[in-house]
């Protein structure tokens, strides 16, 4: 079966702009999460939405949100972008939050 | 802050040889997970053992965890040069976030 789709796989934004990353999780999969990896603090948890309700929320600005659809896909948004936003975010879908499947990620720079 | 401690953050060896990374974690856990990452891709998940668990097998990967210590090892035996990534524990907090350690960057000389 279809492994978790992430779009787009890589992508250049300017400081200011905003970003919306997509995010299909395997059919089934209600529970999605979303990372940040930077070099510099690693594998970090965004948050994770399940049945379109966040459950979970990390240490991230406000500027930094989610959804999720019925058919359970996932966006996430980042606006007023920072140079330190330039990361490899990281999508990944379960059944219940145990053993989680990832996406390839969507590498974002910012400029 | 990282739940998972990772060490060594570097490991090289040649193929054939037994690569062992351990992971040191923080809180109670009810299980510990070991992922691979090859290149700042997406994570693939190797194994996950029970809190109850003492050891796990899967093909040549071996998972210890011995909780008094808080502490999980992940072998590699008979390494190839495929084995080339690098290497991640995680575990869920309190909270249901899965937390990951830094991680081990495995080379696999051939």
């Amino acid at each position: 079966k279809a492994g978790v789709t992430q779009t787009p796989r890589y992508l250049i934004k300017t400081r200011g702009q905003q970003v919306t990353l997509s995010c299909s999780p395997i059919s089934g999969h209600r529970s999605v999460s979303w990372y940040q990896q930077t070099p510099g603090q690693g594998l970090q948890f965004l948050f994770e939405y399940f049945s379109e309700t966040q459950r979970n929320k990390g240490n991230f600005p406000g500027r930094f949100s989610g959804r999720q659809f019925s058919n359970s896909r996932s966006e996430m948004n980042v606006s007023t972008l920072e140079l330190g936003d330039s990361a490899l975010y990281l999508c990944a879908s379960s059944l219940g939050g145990r053993e989680e499947v990832f996406g390839s990620g969507t590498r974002l720079t910012v400029v | 802050s990282q739940q998972g401690e990772e060490d060594p953050q570097a490991l090289s060896i040649q193929e054939g040889e037994n690569a062992t990374m351990n992971c040191s974690y923080k809180t109670s856990i009810n299980n510990l997970q070991w992922y691979r990452q090859n290149s700042g891709r997406g994570l693939v998940h190797l194994i996950l053992i029970r809190s109850n668990e003492r050891e796990k097998h899967s093909g040549r990967l071996r998972v210890t965890l011995d909780t008094s210590k808080k502490s999980s090892s992940l072998l590699i035996t008979a390494s190839r040069a495929a084995d080339t990534a690098s290497y991640f524990c995680a575990t869920h907090n309190q909270g249901g976030k899965l937390i990951f350690g830094q991680g081990t960057e495995l080379s696999v000389k051939p």
